[in-house]
C-alpha cells in the first residue's frame, strides 16, 4: 500500500530540549518527500524537502531531516526548540506523478 | 505577492445545500488539488486536476464535484450528498507534479466549513 505514517500523534518536549518527529514511508512511495508544517486555522507550509542529492536537509529555522532509503524513514529534528514551534507537522511523500501522500500529522507541544 | 487565495476563510451551511468554495493561484500552475482535513485523520484527497478541461477524483469524491475551466481556479462544489461535510478543506497546487523537480505543493489558509 501506499502510506506515509508518522508514528507520534502529539510530541511535548520543553523548550530549548531536542526534539525528533519520526516519518516512515512505504516502499511504493517515490523517494520524493516533504516536511510542512501548519499553525491552527491556517494552511500547510513546506519546511523542507528532498528530490535527491545529500541526505541530510535543512531548512532555514533550524529543523533538518534525514533520508535513510534502508529504513525508509524520513525523520525530523531539531536540536533545541522554541515556543513558537508549537504547531503540527505533516510528512508527505508522491505516489504516481501527481498524488501527494500525506501522514497524520504529528502535533508538537512546545512547553516553557 | 504570488500564492494561492481560497475564499471564504469560514463558512456555514444548512443541510441540504450545496456550496462552492473557491480556490484561485496566481502561480501559473499546472496541478491542483483539493484536501479535506480532519482531526487526527491528516490530509485525504478528494479532487485533483494536472491540466485544464481535466480533471481526477481522489480518495473520497463521493458527495463533491469540481470543476477546472481556466488554469488559476480550481473551485470544489459540496454537495447535498456528502454526509458529513463539516471539515477544514484545504486547496493546494503544484507546478508540473513532484517527480518533474522542484514541484512541491503549495497550499491555500484553507476554508473551514460547517453545517447547521
Amino acid at each position: 500500500a501506499q502510506s506515509v505514517t508518522q508514528l507520534d500523534s502529539q510530541v511535548p518536549v520543553f523548550e530549548e530540549a531536542p526534539v525528533e518527529l519520526r516519518c516512515n514511508y512505504s516502499s511504493s512511495v517515490s523517494v520524493y518527500l516533504f516536511w510542512y508544517v501548519q499553525y491552527p486555522n491556517q494552511g500547510l507550509q513546506l519546511l523542507l524537502k528532498y528530490l535527491s542529492g545529500s541526505t541530510l536537509v535543512e531548512s532555514i529555522n533550524g529543523f533538518e531531516a534525514e533520508f535513510n532509503k534502508s529504513q525508509t524513514s524520513f525523520h525530523l529534528r531539531k536540536p533545541s526548540v522554541h515556543i513558537s514551534d508549537t504547531a503540527e507537522y505533516f510528512c508527505a511523500g508522491v505516489s504516481g506523478t501527481y498524488k501527494y501522500i500525506f501522514g497524520t500529522g504529528t502535533r508538537l507541544k512546545v512547553l516553557a | 505577492d504570488g500564492g494561492i487565495t481560497q475564499s471564504p476563510k469560514y463558512l456555514f451551511r444548512k443541510e441540504g445545500q450545496n456550496v462552492t468554495l473557491s480556490c484561485e493561484q496566481n502561480l501559473n500552475h499546472d496541478a491542483m488539488y483539493w484536501y479535506r482535513q480532519d482531526p487526527g485523520q491528516g490530509l485525504r484527497l478528494i479532487y485533483y486536476s494536472q491540466i485544464v478541461n481535466d480533471f481526477q477524483k481522489g480518495d473520497i469524491a463521493e458527495g463533491y464535484s469540481v470543476s477546472r475551466e481556466k488554469k488559476e481556479s480550481f473551485p470544489l462544489t459540496v454537495t447535498s450528498a456528502q454526509k458529513n461535510p463539516t471539515a477544514f478543506y484545504l486547496c493546494a497546487s503544484s507546478a508540473k507534479g513532484a517527480v518533474h523537480g522542484n514541484t512541491e505543493a503549495f497550499f491555500g489558509q484553507g476554508t473551514r466549513l460547517t453545517v447547521v
